[in-house]
């Protein structure tokens, strides 16, 4: 079964401390992973993508098909970096469905 | 980029009636375009995804009687709660994408309550 697992409901840390967030995901083919974002009361949105491999926001997030991981990454969190964070898989062909995580809080502190 | 736009942001119905959620794509066509459920503090459930012109599908466990999408055309789609119950009481969002992108463009979320 297509799954996607995000293990932390809550990751609280420092201004300037590193952050990563797991995301860890279950599907026997070659599956696309992104990371989307939700700033409090703002709508979903995309964050990254694991294909077009770029770093937005200081974020990045590697795909290991050996351990089934897409994990978003930051060396250096900042205040404004808190929102939810959700991966979401999406299965080729069909009609581009998403698989969401069930989201990790991430609150940074000053 | 993409707006999405979901109309109205939050709405109270009394059980038993019904209530008609619309989401429009308003700078762009969207060929597909996908309802979900959230729960508080939960993630997005996926009910329906639905093309243009054709019937929408939904996933399994969501009853597409209670739940009536229509996608009449490329900018907008509708969700209707049927018969609504108290359980139905929810926050639900709207995702469109065009007809070669990946990315789907999120709605800002329509809260319903029914008492």
């Amino acid at each position: 079964a297509q799954r996607v697992t995000q293990p932390e409901k809550l990751l609280s840390v420092f201004k300037g401390a590193p952050v990563e967030l797991k995301c860890n995901y279950s599907y026997s083919g070659s599956p696309e992973l992104f990371w989307y974002v939700q700033y409090s009361r703002q709508r979903l949105q995309l964050l990254l993508r694991h294909i077009s491999r770029e770093s937005i926001k200081g974020f990045t997030a590697d795909l290991n098909k050996g351990e089934t991981s897409f994990h978003l990454k930051k060396p250096f969190a900042q205040e404004e970096d808190s929102a939810m964070y959700y991966c979401a898989l999406r299965t080729p062909g069909g009609y581009n469905k998403l698989i969401f995580g069930a989201g990790t809080r991430l609150a940074v502190h000053p | 980029g993409a707006v999405v736009s979901q109309h109205p942001s939050r709405v109270i119905c009394k059980s038993g009636t019904s209530v008609k959620i619309e989401c429009r794509s308003l700078d762009f066509q969207a060929t597909t375009m996908f309802w979900y459920r959230q729960f508080p503090k939960q993630s997005l459930m996926l009910m329906a995804t639905s093309n243009e012109g054709s019937k929408a599908t939904y996933e399994q466990g969501v009853e597409k009687d209670k739940f009536l999408i229509n996608h009449a055309s490329l900018t907008l789609s509708t969700l209707t709660v049927t018969s609504a119950h108290p359980e139905d009481s929810s926050f639900y969002i709207c995702s469109a994408a065009g007809t070669f992108s990946y990315e789907q463009y999120f709605g800002p979320g329509t809260r319903l309550t029914v008492t």
